[in-house]
């Protein structure tokens, strides 16, 4: 595997349900993103993790939750989501640079998971 | 928060034609991204530019953080370039990537 990948690609859900997305990154990058894109909307940054710690939390509400075990994985739990939550929810990866002020470089982005809720 | 607007937000363009996307954002940064998002969903890293010239083939960019903008040169399009193309800012210092609202590009045969 290279690159960003994340699975499941689709995934079809209830308002009940509990699911989980997977990201997994093979860049050997320390920081790692939940964006969402939603129809006719710019891509929003859900959740920033450096160094395995949360350091951004974009107003989500707690029916999406992170866990970043590694480095090179990042997980988005999910429980009683709403039908608005249906999006392409993307992951992404970078290196932090540190020194005089530290640098967030170059993102690349996984594949997505298509989600849908019913 | 800083801003970033995209324009044109759609373009259609006969094969063969050359284009050019602008990027225009509100406050300094240090990190300036474009992206083509194909019509699957991925987005595929083009350049990253927060300041300068860089080519690649037929497209080109160039970012002038002096006045806060960046275009997007894309020469001799082909219709595999039909996509969305983002340009995403962070500020000096943040972690925060701002995305522009994006240009639909649709190329035609």
């Amino acid at each position: 595997e290279t690159g960003v990948t994340q699975t499941p690609r689709h995934l079809v859900m209830g308002m009940t349900n509990k699911k989980s997305l997977k990201c997994e990154q093979h860049l050997g990058h320390n920081a790692m993103y939940w964006y969402k894109q939603s129809a006719k909307k710019p891509l929003e940054l859900m959740f920033v993790y450096s160094l395995e710690e949360r350091v951004e939390n974009n107003s989500v509400p707690s029916r999406f939750s992170p866990e970043c075990p590694n480095s090179s994985h990042l997980f988005l739990h999910l429980h009683t989501l709403q039908p608005e939550d249906s999006a392409l929810y993307l992951c992404a990866s970078s290196q932090l640079t540190s020194g005089g002020q530290s640098s967030y470089n170059e993102q690349f982005f996984g594949p997505g998971t298509r989600l849908t809720v019913l | 928060g800083i801003q970033v607007e995209q324009s044109p937000p759609d373009l259609i363009l006969q094969e063969g034609a050359n284009s050019t996307l602008r990027c225009n954002f509100s406050d300094s940064v240090n990190n300036l991204q474009w992206f083509h998002q194909n019509p699957w969903g991925q987005l595929i890293n083009l350049f990253y530019i927060p300041s300068g010239t860089k080519q690649n083939g037929r497209l080109s960019a160039t970012t002038v953080a002096t006045e806060r903008y960046s275009l997007l040169y894309i020469s001799s399009s082909q219709t595999t370039d039909s996509g969305v193309y983002f340009c995403a800012v962070r500020n000096t210092g943040g972690f925060k990537t701002i995305f522009g609202a994006g240009t639909r590009l649709f190329v035609k045969a």
